[in-house]
């Protein structure tokens, strides 16, 4: 079954960083771009950034940029989402998606950024 | 960027009803426009791309229009699973961007 299988939720303080894994199953990781979607709670979808899986380029948003990063582990099928400088209004659930037209999404992880 | 405003924010129809929803780009997007259901609780799901193509899977009641800077989802026929959050997308240039979401009640 195609898939994106996401890491478990996170606690963190302000100015602290997370890293988020979005890991694919039944599928070659590096067929598809891959992309970072987050959603505050009860608030709409924001696009984060994109990376092509295969050599590792990115595109950012630029409200992220220098806070962001995007990496990949084709051995194990595996990309990384870090973000830096957590402040309060980085609380929510991010997305990993990829496919052909965001066709395959991963269950979400929720960050919780809180003194 | 590119901003897309949806509208309705809000909807409230009755099983039956044919819905549409509205998404407007600030520039020229090439058609490069697709629609997602959101579920409460769940990942979005892609439904329609290049703003009229529907995903393998998807049921025919849904259908996407438009070309330019406006587009349209519509409903055909509203079933009671139709419950959701609509958002559109443009995947024409970076950064991508959403739109701010339509709510569907039935």
């Amino acid at each position: 079954q195609v898939m994106l299988v996401q890491s478990g939720a996170e606690v963190r303080k302000p100015g602290a960083s997370v890293k988020i894994s979005c890991k694919a199953s039944g599928y070659t990781l590096t067929t598809y771009f891959l992309h970072w979607v987050r959603q505050a709670p009860g608030q709409g979808l924001e696009w984060m950034g994109i990376m092509n899986p295969g050599v590792g380029t990115t595109t950012y948003a630029e409200k992220f940029q220098g806070r962001v990063t995007m990496t990949t582990d084709t051995s194990t099928s595996t990309v990384y989402m870090d973000l830096i400088s957590l402040k309060s209004e980085d609380t929510a659930v991010y997305f990993c998606a990829s496919g052909d037209n965001f066709d395959i999404w991963g269950q979400g992880t929720m960050v919780t950024v809180s003194s | 960027d590119i901003h897309l405003t949806q509208s309705p924010s809000f909807l409230s129809a009755s099983v039956g009803d044919r819905v549409t929803i509205t998404c407007r780009a600030s520039q020229g997007i090439n058609n490069y426009l697709v629609w997602f259901q959101q579920k409460p609780g769940k990942a979005p799901k892609f439904l329609i791309y290049v703003a009229s193509t529907l995903q393998s899977g998807v049921p025919s009641r849904f259908s996407g229009s438009g070309s330019g800077t406006e587009f349209t989802l519509t409903i055909s026929s509203l079933q009671p699973e139709d419950l959701a959050t609509y958002y559109c997308l443009q995947v024409n240039s970076f950064p991508y961007t959403f739109g701010q979401g339509t709510k569907v009640e039935i």
